[in-house]
Formats: structure tokens, C-alpha cells, sequence
């Protein structure tokens, strides 16, 4: 079955500076990936998705890259602020299953 | 745009009883709404995908006479947590499917989540 790793330790970085998540996955490449923004008590915030076929995209100070060879994707943030801080998931579209699978998260600190 | 709602926000109830759980789609039509629950520090688990008009499909492991949904329009899905026990409490979040003219698209929106209590 597919299965997403995520950092389970926080990403703890200085206001201003870029951070980067990482988000693995095992077996096929879905057709989507996803990354999601979730504050602690709330539902998640759909932030970006990028197709198999597109190596990049951006929005914003959000940029996903998308590599399906190394079965990965890294989520950066770019000038972050103290605002920034959450836990972003990593998710996965099943054509076969028509669901999304989520990663665990990974809890990003900036500091001011 | 894109904006679901759940309710309530919380509840507590105690050992027995059963709990509803509204998720609306305020600003468009879902024909599938998903209903997940997250356990603290854990992610998302996905218990069922609930289709307009039709019967849920529910997950391995989840039980249906105990978590029943009804998805009785495009803008509403309820979840019924039936005799309900300590062990159900969790956070419930429900998110719904955009479907555009041109095609599916596969993004979620999600509601704020209900806190569940079971004493």
C-alpha cells in the first residue's frame, strides 16, 4: 500500500529564512500531490497541488517541486514569517481509490 | 469561495448516547464529501467518502451501523456517531470535492472540524 513519510520533528527556522519540507512516498506516483496548511483545533487549508507531469509550481511565497523518479516532493516557504508557523501535510490523490492519503505532517517554528 | 462548515464545533456527550455532526458546502455543490478523524499528532484517516444520494463507502476498520452518514444534498452530509463510547472521542473533519465544468479537480476543502468527548 502507499505509504507518505514526512519529518516527524519540527522544522524550527529564523524569521525571514526559507523552509523547506520534505515529503516522500513509496509505490506509484499519484496523479496529484498536495500539501495542506493545519493550525492545531482546525480542519486543513488546501495550499497547492502539482500534477505528475509538472516538475514545479508557485504561488506566492509557496513553491512545490514534484520529482517522480525520486518519489518526492518538497514544499518551501520562502521569506517566513512567525505567521508561517504550522503543521503542513503532504497528500496524495488515488485515481485507483479516488481518495486522498495524508501524511503524518510536519510542524514548521518560525521564530521572529 | 469554497467554504464548508461544520457543526457543532465541540460537543461533549456522555457513554450511550448519539451524536450528529453537520457538514455544509456554503458557496458550492459537493457530490462527494469525505468525513476523517484525527487523532492528536496524527494525521488524517479517512473513514468514509460519502456521494450525494447514494450509500457511503466506508473504510476497512470502520464500522458503518456506528458512524452512519447521510449525504441527503449537494450542500449537506451528516455524520452520526450511535452509541457512542470514550474511546470514539476524537476530532471529526469533514471536507469536500470541488467539481468544476471542465473536469474534476481533486483539492479538498475542509471544514473547522467537531471535537467529540465522550464521557
Amino acid at each position: 500500500s502507499q505509504k507518505i513519510e514526512q519529518n516527524s520533528e519540527a522544522l524550527n527556522i529564523q524569521e525571514g529564512k526559507t523552509a523547506t519540507l520534505t515529503c516522500n512516498y513509496t509505490n506509484y506516483s499519484p496523479a496529484y500531490l498536495q500539501w495542506y496548511r493545519q493550525d492545531p483545533g482546525r480542519g486543513p487549508v488546501f495550499l497547492l497541488l502539482i500534477r505528475e507531469n509538472e516538475k514545479e509550481k508557485r504561488k506566492e511565497r509557496l513553491k512545490v517541486t514534484f520529482d517522480t523518479t525520486l518519489k518526492q516532493s518538497l514544499f518551501h516557504i520562502t521569506a517566513s514569517q512567525p505567521a508561517d508557523s504550522a503543521t503542513y501535510l503532504c497528500a496524495l490523490w488515488m485515481d485507483s481509490s479516488y481518495k486522498l492519503i495524508f501524511g503524518s505532517g510536519t510542524r514548521l517554528l518560525v521564530r521572529p | 469561495g469554497a467554504v464548508v462548515s461544520q457543526h457543532p464545533s465541540w460537543v461533549i456527550c456522555k457513554s450511550g448516547t448519539s451524536v450528529k455532526i453537520e457538514c455544509r458546502s456554503l458557496d458550492f455543490q459537493a457530490t462527494t464529501m469525505f468525513w476523517y478523524r484525527q487523532f492528536p499528532k496524527q494525521s488524517l484517516m479517512l473513514m468514509a467518502t460519502s456521494n450525494e444520494g447514494s450509500k457511503a463507502t466506508y473504510e476497512q476498520g470502520v464500522e458503518k451501523d456506528k458512524f452512519l452518514i447521510n449525504h441527503a444534498s449537494l450542500t449537506l452530509s451528516t455524520l452520526t456517531v450511535t452509541s457512542a463510547h470514550p474511546e470514539d472521542s476524537s476530532f471529526y473533519i469533514c471536507s469536500a470535492s470541488v467539481q468544476r465544468a471542465a473536469g474534476v479537480t481533486y483539492e479538498q476543502y475542509f471544514g473547522p472540524g467537531t471535537r467529540l468527548t465522550v464521557t
